[in-house]
């Protein structure tokens, strides 16, 4: 069964101070790696997809990055319009079905 | 439409009740996924479809929870003799075709059950 940990749970950032969030995941035959973004009361909306070990993609003050085992996602000097819960999924073998983690909430004080 | 469209946006109802939760995908896309969100957990796959079939049910976590799609459109998902633990929100999501496909989320419907 896929599996998807993230962490931390929840970071606290100044506004400008540089992060990065973890997520680690076991998957038969990744198809691809996935992040999202959930603002309150609203769905995940879509940031990057990462399809093999070494791919990089960018947006704004945010790169993700992957490895076999671990994706980051990396905030640079963050806003407070940056603040959400980051949402990780994997989807494997069964080419249909995202496992999510249970997410990193990011709080950015200004 | 525009983008995915699910209602009611909250729902309360008490405990033993049925009720029905309404997903409207984009316009021309064939798949159509429903999640569950619960607080502090990621989201958890129920159920998928390709136009109006549901090749894996396997995530609908007991016999009260169904759901259906007509017309490769609107999908309802009924949740009979509702319990406490059922409260959660519940996402839809659709995209182009089954493999590997940008999955775009809809709002959500906040069930509470009393």
């Amino acid at each position: 069964e896929d599996q998807v940990t993230q962490s931390p749970e929840a970071l606290r950032l100044q506004e400008g101070e540089s992060s990065s969030l973890n997520c680690s995941y076991t998957v038969s035959g990744l198809r691809g790696l996935f992040w999202y973004r959930q603002d309150p009361g609203k769905g995940p909306e879509f940031l990057f997809t990462l399809y093999s070990a070494g791919e990089e993609k960018e947006k704004e003050r945010l790169k993700a990055t992957l490895t076999k085992k671990e994706s980051f996602l990396h905030i640079t000097a963050p806003k407070p319009e940056d603040s959400a819960t980051y949402l990780c999924a994997v989807l494997g073998s069964n080419d249909y079905k995202l496992s999510f983690g249970a997410g990193t909430t990011v709080t950015v004080r200004a | 439409g525009a983008g995915v469209s699910q209602s009611p946006s909250n729902k309360v109802t008490e405990k033993g009740k049925d009720v029905e939760l309404r997903c409207d995908p984009i316009s021309g896309h064939t798949a159509l996924y429903w999640y569950r969100q619960s607080l502090g957990q990621g989201l958890e796959f129920l159920i998928y479809f390709q136009g109006n079939s549901a090749p894996d049910k396997s995530g609908l976590p007991s016999d009260r929870f169904s759901a259906e799609r007509t017309g490769g459109s609107v999908s309802t998902l009924t949740i009979q003799r509702t319990q406490q633990e059922d409260s959660a929100v519940y996402l839809c999501a659709s995209s182009l075709r089954t493999s590997g496909g940008l999955k775009v989320f809809g709002a959500g419907t906040r069930l509470s059950v009393l």
